[in-house]
């Protein structure tokens, strides 16, 4: 059946280090993939997202590319900040199926 | 332009009681996910609603139900409490349903904060 699958944390990264959260997703058809993130006390707000083969989401500084060939869409950022201390989860929207989270701890 | 809201923000039960959760959608929307996210885990479907009728099921028993009302705001009841329904209840709210075996980033959803059970 679908699923999403993302690397398991926590990931802890000193400031301006760089972040990569890996995602491969199962699916039929051609599904959007999104990345969620999630604050602590809050729920989730989408981060980026990619609708097709090759496109590119980004927002924050975060970056993701669809690769169908290699089924992934792994999140990355060049230079992490403490605000971006978080739980970030890999979707599949059409199918309203979510990763498991990996959470990310940066510190000074 | 308000947000998803969701109230109570956090409540205790214990063994075999019922629960009602509740969630406004945001402004304009139709259509009303409820999600079960288990510490430590993504969020899990639990049921979508969309203009009042029930539009597609996860796997949950039948214990779990819900209502949309004509306003699009939502209630998701759980009957017979048990200890593994403690967790986070997340409401999403989005333009239109869910569609299956479509792409195009159409079903964007928003999330309220959600509301903590816990089940003693």
């Amino acid at each position: 059946g679908d699923s999403v699958t993302q690397m398991e944390g926590p990931v802890t990264l000193s400031e301006e280090a760089f972040l990569t959260i890996n995602c491969t997703y199962t699916a039929t058809g051609y599904p959007s993939l999104f990345w969620y993130v999630q604050y602590p006390g809050e729920g989730l707000q989408l981060l980026l997202k990619a609708t097709k083969a090759d496109d590119k989401g980004s927002n924050k500084g975060f970056e993701a590319t669809y690769r169908k060939e290699t089924t992934s869409f792994h999140l990355e950022k060049g230079s992490v900040q403490v605000s971006d201390s978080a739980v970030y989860f890999c979707a599949l929207p059409d199918k309203l199926i979510f990763g498991t989270g990996t959470r990310l701890q940066v510190f000074p | 332009e308000t947000g998803v809201t969701q109230s109570p923000t956090h409540l205790i039960k214990t063994r075999g009681q019922q629960v009602t959760l509740r969630c406004s959608s945001q402004s304009g929307h139709n259509t009303v996910s409820w999600y079960q996210q288990a510490l430590g885990q993504g969020p899990q479907f639990i049921f979508q609603y969309y203009r009042e009728e029930e539009n597609g099921r996860g796997n949950f028993p039948p214990r779990f139900s819900g209502l949309q009302f004509p306003n699009y705001s939502s209630e998701l009841n759980v009957n017979a409490l048990e200890l593994d329904d403690s967790a986070l209840y997340l409401c999403a709210s989005s333009l239109g349903p869910r569609t299956a075996g479509t792409s195009g980033g159409n079903n964007e959803q928003f999330f309220g904060p959600g509301t903590r059970l816990t089940v003693l």
